[in-house]
């Protein structure tokens, strides 16, 4: 069956300029996950969408990053004015909304900021 | 929140030797574990993972790992490593909620 799937797979902006991530689930996860990975940094929680649920957003670095999940499924995460520190991978995982379900991760959408 | 910790950012051994990643974790209850690999070029894969049971863990590739609620640890082993073992480890903490934290990852290297 098919995996989880980010698009694009490359992405390239010029500073200030505002990028929109997506990601479609694995059809029946209800549970999705948004992790950055820096080069040589390991990975870095973002948000969490848990069903229906309120997303805990804790893990967003500032306010220009913001996500959205749509009828429970497809999720955007968009960065306003983008900086070259927002230059990383973006993962993007889910799995089935139950305690101690493995996470199935997304091939990545890789960002440079010029 | 959950946080997890490994110690090791890179590890060298030689292929064929035994192999230890350490993780450690926080949490105020009963976590949720996990090591996932990432390989060069590819996404994050499950390699085993705890939540109840035997605190010995069997994985795939040859993989195990031990939980330890005295240590908080819930390190990484293999017996014996092959030059395709060569990647990025990542120890993962769970939380009743679902939510998972990761940590920064171990780069393991495979000397011929």
């Amino acid at each position: 069956g098919a995996g989880v799937s980010q698009s694009p797979s490359n992405k390239v902006t010029e500073k200030g300029k505002d990028v929109e991530l997506r990601c479609d689930p694995i059809s029946g996860h209800t549970a999705l996950y948004w992790y950055r990975q820096s080069l040589g940094q390991g990975l870095e929680f973002l948000i969490y969408f848990q069903g229906n649920s309120a997303p805990d957003k804790s893990g967003l670095p500032s306010d220009r990053f913001s996500a959205e999940r749509t009828g429970g499924s497809v999720s955007t995460l968009t960065i306003q004015r983008t900086q070259q520190e927002d230059s990383a991978v973006y993962l993007c995982a889910s799995s089935r909304n139950r305690v101690g379900e493995t996470q199935y991760f997304g091939p990545g959408t890789r960002l440079l900021v010029l | 929140a959950q946080s997890v910790t490994q110690p090791d950012i890179h590890i060298t051994v030689s292929e064929g030797a035994s192999l230890e990643l350490r993780c450690n974790y926080s949490y105020g209850a009963t976590p949720y574990l996990f090591w996932y690999v990432q390989s060069p070029g590819q996404g994050l894969q499950l390699l085993l993972k705890y939540f109840s049971g035997d605190t010995l863990v069997q994985g795939i590739k040859g993989f195990e790992a031990e939980f330890k609620r005295s240590q908080s640890s819930f390190n990484l082993r293999k017996p014996s490593v092959h030059w395709s073992d060569a990647a990025e480890y990542f120890c993962a903490v769970g939380g009743s909620n679902n939510d998972m934290r990761f940590g920064a990852g171990t780069r393991l290297t495979v000397k011929p």
